[in-house]
C-alpha cells in the first residue's frame, strides 16, 4: 500500500534554531514529492515539488530535498512566522491524486 | 486569479441530514479535486476531475457522497444521511494544463455533524 510517513509529528524550536522535517514514503512508482504548508484554518498552500533523488530546491528560510526514499524540509534560521503544519505528498505514476502524510506541527518561539 | 473558493466555510448538521458544498476553482483550470482532512492528519483523496468527467474515486468514498462538475466550472460535493464520523474539513483544489503541477487548495468547508 502507498504510505507517506512524516517525523516528528510536532517540533518546538526556537527562533534562529535550525532543524529538519523528515517524510519517509514507500509508493510504488513515485512521479514527484510535494511539499506543502498549512496554517490552521486554511488549506494547504504548495511549497515545492521534487522530482528525482539529489534534487533539491529553496525558498527562503527552506529548502527541501529528495533521496530514493526520503525527502527531509530543511528550515534555516527559523522565524515565528514559519510556525505552521507542514505535509508532504507523493504522487502515484499514471495517478492523479497525492497521498499525503500526516504532517509535522512546527512552533517557533521568539 | 481569485484562488479556488469554497462555501460554506462552517456547515453543522445533524446525523441523517443531507448536506451540499460547493466549490469554485481559478477560472482556467480544468483539473479538480475534493479532499478530506480530519484533525492532525494529513488530506485523503475523495475524487477527482478532468472537466466535467469524473476519473477518479476513493475506494473509501461510500454511496453516500456524490459529486458533480456541471460543464466542467464550479463542483459540488453532496453527502447524504451524514453520520457523525463524516465530520471533517473539505477541501476542494485545481489545476490547470501543463507542466506545472502546483495544486491549489480553497480554505475548505468545516463540517461538523451532531
Amino acid at each position: 500500500e502507498d504510505q507517506v510517513t512524516q517525523s516528528p509529528e510536532a517540533l518546538r524550536l526556537q527562533e534562529g534554531e535550525s532543524s529538519s522535517l523528515n517524510c519517509s514514503y514507500t509508493v510504488s512508482g513515485l512521479r514527484g514529492l510535494f511539499w506543502y504548508r498549512q496554517d490552521p484554518g486554511k488549506g494547504p498552500e504548495f511549497l515545492f515539488t521534487l522530482y528525482s533523488a539529489g534534487e533539491e530546491k529553496e525558498k527562503e528560510r527552506l529548502k527541501a530535498t529528495l533521496t530514493k526514499k526520503e525527502s527531509f524540509l530543511h528550515i534555516t534560521a527559523p522565524k515565528p512566522e514559519d510556525s505552521a503544519t507542514y505535509l508532504c505528498a507523493g504522487q502515484i505514476q499514471g495517478a492523479q491524486k497525492l497521498v499525503f502524510g500526516q504532517g509535522t506541527r512546527l512552533t517557533i518561539n521568539p | 486569479d481569485t484562488g479556488v473558493s469554497q462555501n460554506p466555510r462552517h456547515k453543522i448538521t445533524k446525523r441523517g441530514q443531507n448536506v451540499t458544498f460547493r466549490c469554485d476553482p481559478i477560472s482556467e483550470h480544468n483539473r479538480l479535486y475534493w479532499y478530506r482532512q480530519t484533525l492532525g492528519q494529513g488530506p485523503e483523496f475523495l475524487t477527482y476531475f478532468q472537466n466535467e468527467a469524473q476519473l477518479e474515486k476513493s475506494r473509501l468514498l461510500s454511496d453516500r457522497f456524490s459529486a458533480e462538475r456541471p460543464k466542467g466550472s464550479f463542483s459540488t460535493l453532496e453527502i447524504q444521511r451524514t453520520e457523525q464520523g463524516d465530520s471533517a474539513m473539505y477541501l476542494c483544489a485545481s489545476l490547470g494544463t501543463g507542466g506545472n503541477e502546483k495544486l491549489f487548495f480553497g480554505s475548505g468547508t468545516q463540517l461538523s455533524v451532531l
